[in-house]
């Protein structure tokens, strides 16, 4: 199951709100997860079962969609939220786990 | 607290074998619904999948490299290895140990709550 990621980079002002889409090559339900990667650091996990957000992440990162659509939101953008994030399919059984090639979110 | 540490290697040759060892603490792949998997970033692009031991010693692998692939674990010492034969250039990337999320309903939810710093292996002879 391909996963393609939207747009590549994304530039944004702090503050500001970013959208950022997902789409999985066929149905997934909800079963997709969001990360967040810095420079030079492992990916963080932000988002799981589309819209559940992960430990200790802020409430200004949402998800959402199903089927084959998803989108990650971020509002009040924060200087620390500028990295890549990568979306990731799951569910099916065996396990074929693939990622999206990531959308960069860069400052404006 | 869960910590994974991977170690091996940082340099092979083409069609060498690549051994990687994940080191872990924080939880037993003995309990039920825990998993360690290892996941790849070659410079600058995407993850890439390998992949999966679970706590019941059922093993789970890319469809695209699973012939070269093979995981397995030391229960006693807390560790998983990833061997992958017949290393290429294209192989070089960044590895990654990562573990299993608690988080999902069932056995196919499969996502990652930790993840090691990662291990860089360049193939080049």
């Amino acid at each position: 199951r391909a996963m393609t990621q939207s747009p590549g980079t994304l530039s944004g002002s702090p503050g500001e709100t970013v959208t950022l889409s997902c789409t999985a090559s066929q149905s997934i339900s909800s079963n997709l997860a969001w990360y967040q990667q810095k420079p030079g650091q492992p990916p963080r996990l932000l988002i799981y079962d589309a819209s559940s957000r992960a430990t200790g992440v802020p409430a200004r990162f949402s998800g959402s969609g199903f089927g084959a659509e998803f989108t990650l939101t971020i509002s009040n953008l924060q200087s620390e939220d500028f990295a890549v994030y990568y979306c990731q399919q799951y569910g099916n059984w065996p396990p074929t786990l693939s990622f999206g090639g990531g959308t960069k979110v860069e400052i404006k | 607290q869960i910590t994974l540490k991977e170690s091996g290697p940082t340099l092979v040759k083409p069609r060498q074998t690549l051994t990687l060892t994940c080191t872990f603490s924080g939880f037993s792949l003995t309990t039920s619904g825990e998993g360690v998997a290892w996941i790849r970033q070659p410079p600058g692009k995407a993850l890439e999948w390998l992949a999966l031991y679970y706590w019941s010693d059922d093993k789970r692998y890319s469809p695209s490299l699973k012939n070269r692939l093979s995981i397995t674990k030391d229960t006693s010492k807390s560790r998983v290895v990833l061997t992958m034969a017949n290393m290429d250039p294209v192989d070089t990337a960044t590895y990654y140990c990562v573990h299993r999320s608690q988080e999902g309903y069932s056995g196919y939810d499969i996502f990652f709550d930790y993840w090691g710093q990662g291990i860089p292996v360049t193939v080049s002879s």
